[in-house]
């Protein structure tokens, strides 16, 4: 069964730092693009970031490009979000999701993690 | 802001068919396909609809996805009280070199 579990998420000052992490299993992790979607309270949901397999290649929405650094780590089959100069704005659950291979569609979901930015 | 735009609500009574719809682009929609997913409050995203009309195993056949130019839409039949949930469209842009949802649309069983 495929699992994504993040963790790391929890209460920061603007201007701070967070690193999220995603553990994977069930799956040969090396070989699928893995992302970042979140979702501000109430609001819908925001494609963060991708990094894809074997080639490594990285993309970002523009409100997070400078500030957010995806790696992932296919020892340990795990994602990380690196966060810094956070924002109010920046205030969301994050979801760690898998493209399927070939794809462009999200086939799988983590249960998300709490990200609040407030003094 | 999105760049896929969805009514923000739809409603129908059990059994009739409601559509969604998504309006996108030449650099998303239009080049490329589109899924859907389903969300339940406080709940994670699920798969609903792949590469534009395609259902993962599991989804029940009532759900159907098509598109036309730079437009998709997303067909529940038989709508059924369980259905009443959140939808978004997604597709990849071209031009943003990124992945990009729709605004939403929630849907009402009455």
């Amino acid at each position: 069964e495929v699992q994504l579990v993040e963790s790391g998420g929890g209460l920061v000052k603007p201007g701070g730092s967070l690193r999220l992490s995603c553990a994977a299993s069930g799956f040969t992790f090396s070989h699928y693009s893995m992302n970042w979607v979140r979702q501000a309270p109430g609001k819908g949901l925001e494609w963060v970031s991708s990094i894809t397999s074997i080639t490594n290649d990285i993309y970002y929405a523009g409100s997070v490009k400078g500030r957010f650094t995806i790696s992932r780590d296919n020892a340990n089959d795990s994602l990380y979000l690196e966060m810094s100069s956070l924002r109010a704005e920046d205030t969301a659950v994050y979801y760690c999701a898998r493209t399927s291979i070939g794809g462009y569609d999200f086939d799988n979901w983590g249960q998300g993690t709490l990200v609040t930015v407030s003094s | 802001q999105s760049v896929l735009t969805q009514p923000p609500s739809a409603s129908g009574t059990p059994g009739q068919r409601v559509t969604i719809s998504c309006s996108g682009s030449s650099s998303n929609i239009l080049f490329n396909t589109v899924n859907w997913y389903q969300q339940f409050p406080t709940t994670a995203p699920k798969l609903l609809i792949l590469g534009t009309d395609q259902r993962p195993s599991g989804v029940p056949d009532r759900f159907s996805g098509s598109k036309s130019g730079t437009s998709a839409s997303l067909a529940i039949s038989g709508l059924q009280s369980e259905d009443e949930a959140d939808y978004y469209c997604a597709a990849w842009d071209d031009s943003l070199k990124g992945y990009v949802f729709g605004t939403g649309t929630k849907v009402t069983v009455l």
